[in-house]
């Protein structure tokens, strides 16, 4: 079973900021907070990972609270592309011989 | 374009019938794994190859299900017997052990389609 909680679904305006929420309140200390995104009719697609600390890169930043039990993924401007189901995945690092274990994620349709 | 790709991308069966789905990883990309999607849920395991060796397979594999990388490059995924029930997108996934994040890159995956 998936080990995070995420709303079903968001809404969000053209050029706004997205910001979906994920409760992982039984992460473990080795592991990191992972977040993939699924455009429709297409395999996910990884965006970013964390572990404690606060992630930028070129597509999303993640914030990490810090008793780690949850985490926000923000799209500083979401654009009508970034319409997708957004997946938060709990996973310890280096562990690639163990899967992805996906839950049903957060549907964010933006809408112009 | 150098990423993962899968054939076919659709595929309308028989119920009874044998299929077969082919998935092409990254070229340098020794990690391959194969997942389930259907509808309205997300992605579910099936099963792990590093490099040429099956490492794990899920309980939701059940034996009329077989995948095989022989020569530690592309896949195959074959279901026997098919079921309406075997119905739903099959995804393949491969990443590079040497990186320490392991990220996984996914195909387009291939609908399958029992009638």
């Amino acid at each position: 079973d998936a080990k995070t909680t995420q709303p079903p679904s968001m809404d969000c305006a053209e050029g706004r900021a997205a910001n979906l929420p994920c409760n992982h309140s039984t992460i473990s200390g080795n592991e990191y907070v992972y977040w993939y995104r699924q455009i429709h009719s297409q395999g996910p697609q990884y965006i970013i990972h964390g572990l404690k600390n606060n992630e930028t890169n070129e597509m999303a930043s993640l914030i990490i609270t810090e008793d780690r039990k949850s985490s926000t993924l923000i799209l500083p401007h979401a654009t009508l592309r970034d319409t997708a189901v957004y997946y938060c995945i709990v996973r310890a690092f280096n562990s690639g011989n163990t899967p992805l274990v996906f839950g049903k994620g957060t549907r964010l349709s933006v809408i112009a | 374009d150098t990423g993962v790709s899968q054939d076919p991308r659709h595929k309308i069966t028989k119920r009874g019938q044998n299929v077969t789905f082919r998935c092409d990883p990254i070229s340098e990309h020794n990690r391959l794994y194969w997942y389930r999607q259907t509808l309205g849920q997300g992605p579910e395991f099936l099963t792990y190859f590093q490099n040429e060796a099956q490492l794990e397979k899920s309980r939701l594999l059940s034996d009329r299900f077989s995948a095989e990388r022989p020569k530690g490059s592309f896949s195959t995924l074959e279901i026997q017997r098919t079921e309406q029930g075997d119905s739903a997108m099959y995804l393949c996934a491969s990443s590079l052990s040497s990186l320490a994040d392991d990220e996984q890159y996914f195909g387009p995956g291939t609908r399958l389609t029992v009638t």
